[in-house]
């Protein structure tokens, strides 16, 4: 079955990590490219980050660029997140999403395929 | 970055009457060497996570009912549902993946009049 399932998400104080993760399966995990994005509360989407298939390009939102990294290890058909410096306001729901092409020069960023979402809940 | 803005916020409209949600960017989506538009469109119903229901502005995805169509170019996008169905309240997205970060707009909620 074609299915990505994200999970890590907790309860973390301020100034506290926490990482990420997502698990593929049905799919050619290293010819995608991989994106996270997130959902306040009651709120909209917002995009967070991206990945090509190959891990060399990676792409932040201004709002967590220096603070969240993103990854994948295609051997384990695997993307992470990993979250530093968690402020009240990265409160969300994680979704990662699957995009069909790979990289940057394969334009197909649209996002086809999401996971369930995980949520991560920063406070004190 | 790139500003997507939704028209209107909310929307409420009759069973079987059509639902028009716009979508402007603040910069063109249009890359004239593939000519193509990098808008997709989203649904989204609570609890879950967004569906994809369009790409390159106007392309419908697999299994998507052909009631809703895209159409639009450059900065000013449309998503038409022609004739509203109970399951499709929801709230709905447009995001664009021209250059990162790819944004979101801020979503418009649509329900049954």
């Amino acid at each position: 079955e074609v299915q990505l399932l994200d999970s890590g998400g907790d309860l973390v104080q301020p100034g506290g990590s926490l990482r990420l993760s997502c698990a593929a399966s049905g799919i050619a995990f290293s010819s995608h490219a991989m994106t996270w994005v997130r959902q306040a509360p009651g709120k909209g989407l917002e995009w967070v980050s991206g990945i090509s298939g190959r891990g060399d390009e990676t792409y932040y939102a201004e709002s967590v660029k220096g603070r969240f990294t993103i990854s994948r290890d295609n051997s384990k058909n695997r993307l992470y997140l990993q979250m530093n410096s968690l402020r009240a306001e990265d409160t969300a729901v994680y979704y990662c999403a699957k995009c069909p092409g790979s990289s940057s020069s394969d334009p197909d960023w649209y996002l086809d395929l999401w996971g369930r979402g995980t949520l991560v809940t920063v406070t004190s | 970055d790139i500003v997507m803005t939704q028209s209107p916020d909310s929307l409420a409209v009759s069973l079987g009457e059509r639902a028009t949600i716009n979508c402007k960017s603040s910069q063109t989506l249009f890359y004239s060497p593939n000519n193509k538009n990098y808008l997709a469109w989203f649904q989204q119903k609570p609890g879950h996570p967004p569906k994809l229901l369009i790409y390159w502005a106007s392309t419908r995805e697999s299994g998507v009912p052909d009631r809703f169509s895209g159409s639009g170019s450059g900065t000013d996008f449309t998503l038409t549902i022609s004739s509203l169905q109970a399951e499709d309240v929801a709230v709905y997205y447009c995001h664009h993946y021209y250059s990162a970060p790819h944004t979101f707009g801020q979503g418009t909620r649509l329900e049954i009049k």
